[in-house]
């Protein structure tokens, strides 16, 4: 079956810093890898995809690279805002398998 | 569009009480997800729905649990009875058939039992 393994949070950052959050899967066939984002008080919500080997998903300043070689789809974003402060959750799916996530990383930016 | 609207937002009930929780998904997804999210165990599927089809329920936790999808626009889980240890956010998700489409959440139903 499907599995995801993400850094332990929480990562906690000043605004403007470089971000890295590691995801690693392993997935039975050729998986569509995705990030999700939850704010407080709220259900996830897509924040990017990439459905191929070396595809690169972006959206608001994240980005994240499909390495099939390396079964990765780490999550950066050059400089983070206390807007980002959220739980940041990593996703394999294998056509309409259901979809597993990983345990959350909790980002925290102070000003 | 809407989006996948739960409710209640929040029930507080005591142990040993039915409580029903409801979904609407967002018209035209195939496909329907129950989640618990607790802070010890993280984001949990309990079960999913391919038009309206029970497909995996091996996440749902006992017999106390069950999950029903009438028709295309509906969905309940209960359970009877609760417990404390039930306590959690309940997530419903929808989405679209094919695997590259995105999961749209709700924004959950806080259960606690006391």
């Amino acid at each position: 079956g499907n599995s995801v393994t993400q850094m332990e949070g929480p990562v906690t950052l000043s605004e403007e810093a470089f971000l890295t959050i590691n995801c690693t899967y392993t997935a039975t066939g050729y998986p569509s890898l995705f990030w999700y984002v939850q704010y407080p008080g709220e259900g996830l919500q897509l924040l990017l995809k990439a459905t191929k080997a070396d595809d690169k998903g972006s959206n608001k300043g994240f980005e994240a690279t499909y390495r099939k070689e390396t079964t990765s789809f780490h999550l950066e974003k050059g400089s983070v805002q206390v807007s980002d402060s959220a739980v940041y959750f990593c996703a394999p799916r294998v056509g309409t398998d259901k979809l597993i996530f990983g345990t959350g990383t909790r980002l925290q930016v102070f000003p | 569009d809407a989006g996948v609207i739960q409710s209640p937002r929040h029930e507080v009930t005591e142990m040993g009480q039915e409580v029903t929780l409801r979904c609407k998904p967002i018209s035209g997804h195939n496909s329907l997800f129950w989640y618990r999210q607790t802070m010890m165990r993280g984001l949990e599927l309990l079960i999913y729905f391919n038009n309206n089809v029970p497909i995996d329920d091996s996440g749902m936790p006992e017999d106390r649990f069950s999950a029903k999808m009438p028709n295309a626009s509906f969905s309940t889980l209960k359970i009877q009875p609760s417990e404390p240890r039930d306590s959690a956010v309940y997530f419903c998700a929808s989405n679209p058939q094919g695997a590259e489409s995105p999961l749209h959440f709700g924004n959950g139903t806080r259960l606690t039992v006391t």
